[in-house]
């Protein structure tokens, strides 16, 4: 069945770029999403890529989809100590449900 | 504000009691789901809906109903809560599938 799998934590120095990584399989999803989830708080909407595209810059956000190894990453440049949160990957299957992956939680060390 | 709103926020209950959980959109949206998320298992989703009177099976629905007889209005189930559905549940809504989820603030259940 349809799965979206990343790893779980992630910890990186203040000012270095945060890597994301995350790994689908749907290959007809037209859409895949990064969400952000802050401590006692719901999912919002960071960034999105259309499946024809191979990278998306939004000011210190850059997505990058490989296609062909179902692959797609979310780089964070110049992290802040308020970009600490949980990660999540989401993708559009063909059934028309949306996928999650498990969270990557970043945190930020000083 | 366009919100999509749940209730209650939390709740403790005994296994077996029945109960509901309310989500409401303010923003006409046609699609509404239901997650619910456990640590490492990161947001699985529990059942959609595309329109009013259109509801669907997402990956985890044993244990659950939904119903949709109004747009704005979304309620989650659970005719006999047993343990293994303590966890944090999020409502979310979207014009259509595709579109950004708006997400509600969740509601932690725990079933003793």
């Amino acid at each position: 069945g349809e799965d979206v799998e990343q790893s779980l934590f992630l910890s990186v120095r203040e000012g270095d770029s945060s890597v994301i990584n995350c790994t689908y399989t749907d290959s007809s999803s037209t859409y895949l999403y990064w969400y952000k989830q802050e401590p006692g708080a719901g999912l919002q909407l960071l960034t999105y890529i259309f499946s024809n595209m191979d990278m998306k810059q939004d000011q210190r956000l850059t997505v990058l989809l490989n296609k062909k190894d179902k692959h797609l990453s979310l780089r964070i440049a110049d992290t802040q100590t308020g970009d600490s949160a949980i990660y999540f990957c989401a993708e559009i299957s063909s059934a028309s449900k949306i996928i999650f992956g498990s969270g990557t939680r970043l945190s930020i060390r000083p | 504000e366009a919100q999509v709103t749940q209730n209650p926020r939390y709740l403790i209950t005994v296994t077996g009691k029945k109960l509901t959980v309310t989500c409401s959109q303010n923003m006409n949206h046609e699609y509404m789901s239901w997650y619910r998320q456990d640590p490492g298992l990161g947001l699985r989703q529990i059942y959609y809906s595309m329109n009013v009177e259109v509801t669907d099976k997402g990956d985890v629905p044993e244990g659950y109903k939904v119903s949709r007889k109004e747009k704005r209005n979304f309620p989650l189930i659970l005719e006999s809560p047993s343990p293994n559905q303590t966890s944090l549940y999020f409502c979310a809504s979207s014009s259509m599938v595709a579109d950004t989820q708006y997400f509600g603030p969740g509601t932690r259940l725990t079933v003793l």
